[in-house]
Protein backbone atom coordinates (compact mmCIF):
# COMPACT_ATOMS: atom_id res chain seq x y z
CA UNK A 1 0.00 0.00 0.00
CA UNK A 2 1.25 3.51 -0.77
CA UNK A 3 2.21 5.91 1.88
CA UNK A 4 1.63 9.39 1.29
CA UNK A 5 3.83 12.21 3.60
CA UNK A 6 2.86 15.45 3.50
CA UNK A 7 4.78 18.55 4.41
CA UNK A 8 3.88 20.45 7.48
CA UNK A 9 1.37 23.25 8.27
CA UNK A 10 2.22 26.94 6.93
CA UNK A 11 1.09 30.34 8.19
CA UNK A 12 0.86 32.75 5.14
CA UNK A 13 -0.26 36.53 4.57
CA UNK A 14 -2.98 37.62 2.42
CA UNK A 15 -1.89 37.53 -1.28
CA UNK A 16 1.13 35.54 -0.90
CA UNK A 17 1.71 31.74 -2.53
CA UNK A 18 2.15 28.37 -0.73
CA UNK A 19 3.21 24.89 -1.96
CA UNK A 20 2.73 21.96 -0.31
CA UNK A 21 4.25 18.38 -0.75
CA UNK A 22 3.31 14.58 -0.89
CA UNK A 23 5.90 12.37 -1.40
CA UNK A 24 4.80 8.45 -2.39
CA UNK A 25 6.43 5.44 -1.12
CA UNK A 26 5.76 1.87 -0.88
CA UNK A 27 3.67 1.81 -4.38
CA UNK A 28 4.48 2.94 -8.33
CA UNK A 29 3.98 6.59 -8.85
CA UNK A 30 4.21 7.54 -11.95
CA UNK A 31 1.69 5.99 -14.09
CA UNK A 32 -1.15 6.75 -10.87
CA UNK A 33 -3.20 9.62 -10.65
CA UNK A 34 -2.19 11.86 -7.44
CA UNK A 35 -5.06 14.26 -6.50
CA UNK A 36 -5.44 17.65 -4.38
CA UNK A 37 -8.50 18.08 -1.87
CA UNK A 38 -9.30 20.42 0.71
CA UNK A 39 -11.05 20.66 3.66
CA UNK A 40 -11.83 24.11 5.24
CA UNK A 41 -12.71 23.96 8.97
CA UNK A 42 -15.92 22.26 9.68
CA UNK A 43 -16.14 21.63 6.47
CA UNK A 44 -16.93 19.14 3.68
CA UNK A 45 -14.30 17.77 0.98
CA UNK A 46 -13.54 19.67 -2.14
CA UNK A 47 -11.83 18.28 -4.71
CA UNK A 48 -9.05 20.71 -6.45
CA UNK A 49 -6.84 18.81 -8.97
CA UNK A 50 -5.07 16.15 -9.65
CA UNK A 51 -2.09 15.45 -12.07
CA UNK A 52 -0.16 11.66 -13.72
CA UNK A 53 3.21 12.34 -12.78
CA UNK A 54 4.53 10.84 -16.17
CA UNK A 55 2.21 12.99 -18.55
CA UNK A 56 2.77 15.77 -16.07
CA UNK A 57 -0.21 17.58 -17.34
CA UNK A 58 -2.56 18.53 -14.27
CA UNK A 59 -6.45 18.25 -14.35
CA UNK A 60 -8.04 21.36 -12.15
CA UNK A 61 -11.45 22.19 -10.98
CA UNK A 62 -12.87 25.36 -12.88
CA UNK A 63 -12.93 26.73 -9.46
CA UNK A 64 -9.14 26.53 -9.08
CA UNK A 65 -8.34 26.95 -12.33
CA UNK A 66 -6.76 30.38 -12.57
CA UNK A 67 -5.29 30.28 -9.01
CA UNK A 68 -3.64 26.17 -8.15
CA UNK A 69 -0.71 24.63 -10.25
CA UNK A 70 -0.05 21.10 -9.55
CA UNK A 71 3.48 19.54 -11.01
CA UNK A 72 5.01 16.43 -10.34
CA UNK A 73 8.59 15.41 -9.52
CA UNK A 74 9.16 11.66 -10.60
CA UNK A 75 12.58 11.25 -9.31
CA UNK A 76 11.50 11.78 -5.72
CA UNK A 77 8.11 10.10 -6.15
CA UNK A 78 7.14 13.70 -4.81
CA UNK A 79 3.66 15.65 -5.97
CA UNK A 80 2.82 19.20 -5.38
CA UNK A 81 0.28 21.91 -5.06
CA UNK A 82 1.28 25.86 -5.03
CA UNK A 83 -1.31 27.65 -4.33
CA UNK A 84 -1.42 31.57 -5.36
CA UNK A 85 -3.42 34.89 -4.23
CA UNK A 86 -4.22 33.46 -0.80
CA UNK A 87 -7.35 34.30 0.62
CA UNK A 88 -8.65 34.11 4.28
CA UNK A 89 -11.29 31.76 2.86
CA UNK A 90 -8.46 29.35 1.70
CA UNK A 91 -7.07 28.43 5.64
CA UNK A 92 -8.03 24.63 5.34
CA UNK A 93 -6.51 21.32 5.32
CA UNK A 94 -5.27 20.18 2.37
CA UNK A 95 -4.96 16.45 1.36
CA UNK A 96 -3.14 14.51 -1.45
CA UNK A 97 -4.65 11.51 -2.23
CA UNK A 98 -3.90 8.81 -4.12
CA UNK A 99 -6.76 8.31 -7.18
CA UNK A 100 -7.60 4.10 -7.96
CA UNK A 101 -6.86 4.69 -11.67
CA UNK A 102 -3.68 4.34 -13.60
CA UNK A 103 -1.96 4.45 -16.64
CA UNK A 104 -0.69 0.93 -17.43
CA UNK A 105 2.11 -0.52 -19.66
CA UNK A 106 -0.55 -2.04 -22.54
CA UNK A 107 -1.69 1.87 -22.97
CA UNK A 108 -4.90 1.65 -21.20
CA UNK A 109 -6.16 3.43 -18.17
CA UNK A 110 -7.44 1.11 -15.70
CA UNK A 111 -10.05 1.91 -13.06
CA UNK A 112 -11.84 5.08 -12.17
CA UNK A 113 -10.96 8.55 -11.83
CA UNK A 114 -11.90 10.30 -8.28
CA UNK A 115 -11.99 7.22 -5.88
CA UNK A 116 -9.21 7.67 -3.04
CA UNK A 117 -7.60 5.06 -1.60
CA UNK A 118 -4.92 6.23 -0.32
CA UNK A 119 -4.41 9.73 1.40
CA UNK A 120 -1.78 11.85 2.89
CA UNK A 121 -2.06 13.17 6.41
CA UNK A 122 -3.29 16.34 5.62
CA UNK A 123 -1.67 20.02 5.99
CA UNK A 124 -2.88 22.91 7.63
CA UNK A 125 -2.71 25.89 5.70
CA UNK A 126 -3.36 29.16 7.51
CA UNK A 127 -3.80 32.45 6.07
CA UNK A 128 -4.05 35.37 8.07
CA UNK A 129 -2.68 39.33 8.20
CA UNK B 1 -22.16 18.64 -11.29
CA UNK B 2 -24.24 16.65 -9.46
CA UNK B 3 -24.85 18.17 -6.12
CA UNK B 4 -25.22 15.89 -3.03
CA UNK B 5 -27.24 15.67 0.14
CA UNK B 6 -26.85 14.04 3.42
CA UNK B 7 -29.52 13.13 5.79
CA UNK B 8 -29.27 13.27 9.26
CA UNK B 9 -27.04 16.17 9.69
CA UNK B 10 -26.26 14.33 13.25
CA UNK B 11 -26.84 10.81 14.42
CA UNK B 12 -26.88 10.40 17.99
CA UNK B 13 -26.51 6.25 18.93
CA UNK B 14 -24.89 3.71 21.37
CA UNK B 15 -21.92 1.59 20.55
CA UNK B 16 -23.97 -1.78 19.05
CA UNK B 17 -26.51 0.06 17.81
CA UNK B 18 -27.33 -0.03 13.73
CA UNK B 19 -26.55 3.16 11.74
CA UNK B 20 -28.64 4.31 8.69
CA UNK B 21 -27.20 7.08 6.84
CA UNK B 22 -29.12 8.24 3.72
CA UNK B 23 -27.31 10.45 0.30
CA UNK B 24 -29.55 11.71 -2.19
CA UNK B 25 -27.91 13.19 -5.49
CA UNK B 26 -29.63 15.99 -7.74
CA UNK B 27 -29.64 13.71 -10.65
CA UNK B 28 -29.05 10.07 -11.71
CA UNK B 29 -25.59 8.64 -10.82
CA UNK B 30 -24.59 6.52 -13.75
CA UNK B 31 -22.39 3.57 -13.42
CA UNK B 32 -22.62 3.49 -9.76
CA UNK B 33 -20.16 5.95 -9.50
CA UNK B 34 -20.88 6.75 -5.55
CA UNK B 35 -18.72 5.84 -2.76
CA UNK B 36 -18.47 6.36 0.87
CA UNK B 37 -15.61 7.56 3.22
CA UNK B 38 -15.52 7.86 7.21
CA UNK B 39 -13.55 10.59 8.70
CA UNK B 40 -12.39 10.24 12.45
CA UNK B 41 -11.18 13.44 14.26
CA UNK B 42 -8.39 14.85 12.84
CA UNK B 43 -7.36 12.28 10.20
CA UNK B 44 -7.85 12.02 6.54
CA UNK B 45 -10.95 10.45 5.32
CA UNK B 46 -10.40 6.36 4.61
CA UNK B 47 -12.55 4.71 1.84
CA UNK B 48 -15.36 2.68 3.03
CA UNK B 49 -17.52 1.88 0.06
CA UNK B 50 -17.28 1.90 -3.58
CA UNK B 51 -19.28 1.68 -6.55
CA UNK B 52 -22.23 1.70 -4.57
CA UNK B 53 -22.22 -0.89 -2.31
CA UNK B 54 -18.45 -2.45 -2.66
CA UNK B 55 -16.17 -2.97 0.30
CA UNK B 56 -13.03 -1.49 -0.14
CA UNK B 57 -9.78 -3.60 0.98
CA UNK B 58 -9.93 -4.15 4.80
CA UNK B 59 -13.18 -2.61 5.62
CA UNK B 60 -15.08 -5.16 7.69
CA UNK B 61 -18.69 -6.26 6.88
CA UNK B 62 -20.82 -4.47 9.37
CA UNK B 63 -20.31 -2.03 6.84
CA UNK B 64 -22.47 -2.32 4.10
CA UNK B 65 -24.07 0.37 0.76
CA UNK B 66 -27.25 0.23 -1.04
CA UNK B 67 -29.44 2.21 -3.57
CA UNK B 68 -29.42 3.16 -7.52
CA UNK B 69 -30.24 6.14 -9.16
CA UNK B 70 -30.57 9.12 -6.81
CA UNK B 71 -31.05 7.74 -3.52
CA UNK B 72 -28.14 5.90 -1.49
CA UNK B 73 -27.40 3.78 1.42
CA UNK B 74 -24.98 3.29 3.94
CA UNK B 75 -25.43 1.34 6.80
CA UNK B 76 -23.20 0.28 9.81
CA UNK B 77 -24.59 -2.89 11.66
CA UNK B 78 -22.70 -2.30 14.79
CA UNK B 79 -21.32 0.70 15.81
CA UNK B 80 -17.84 0.47 17.20
CA UNK B 81 -16.06 2.85 18.69
CA UNK B 82 -13.47 4.05 15.74
CA UNK B 83 -17.01 4.21 14.12
CA UNK B 84 -18.06 7.42 15.91
CA UNK B 85 -16.80 9.72 13.28
CA UNK B 86 -18.06 11.63 9.92
CA UNK B 87 -19.37 10.14 7.53
CA UNK B 88 -19.39 11.43 3.27
CA UNK B 89 -20.90 10.37 0.39
CA UNK B 90 -18.60 11.12 -2.74
CA UNK B 91 -19.38 10.93 -6.40
CA UNK B 92 -16.86 10.45 -8.73
CA UNK B 93 -15.61 9.54 -12.29
CA UNK B 94 -14.02 12.10 -14.74
CA UNK B 95 -12.86 15.72 -13.29
CA UNK B 96 -16.52 17.81 -13.21
CA UNK B 97 -17.80 14.07 -11.37
CA UNK B 98 -15.86 14.60 -8.40
CA UNK B 99 -18.15 15.89 -5.98
CA UNK B 100 -19.13 15.03 -1.81
CA UNK B 101 -22.23 15.41 0.23
CA UNK B 102 -21.82 17.80 3.27
CA UNK B 103 -21.27 14.74 5.48
CA UNK B 104 -23.52 12.67 8.61
CA UNK B 105 -21.87 13.05 12.20
CA UNK B 106 -22.39 10.07 13.75
CA UNK B 107 -21.76 10.58 17.28
CA UNK B 108 -21.91 8.68 20.81
CA UNK B 109 -25.81 9.13 22.65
Amino acid sequence: QVQLVQSGAEVKKPGSSVKVSCKASGGTFSNYVFSWLRQAPGQGLQWMGGIIPMFATATLAQKFQDRVTITADESTSTAYMELSSLRSDDTAVYYCARDHYYYDSSGDYVGVPGLFDSWGQGTLVTVSS
Amino acid sequence: EIVLTQSPGTLSLSPGERATLSCRASQTISNNYLAWYRQKPGQAPRLLIYAVSSRASGIPDRFSGTGSGTEFTLTVSRLEPEDFAVYYCQHYGSSPRITFGPGTKVEIK
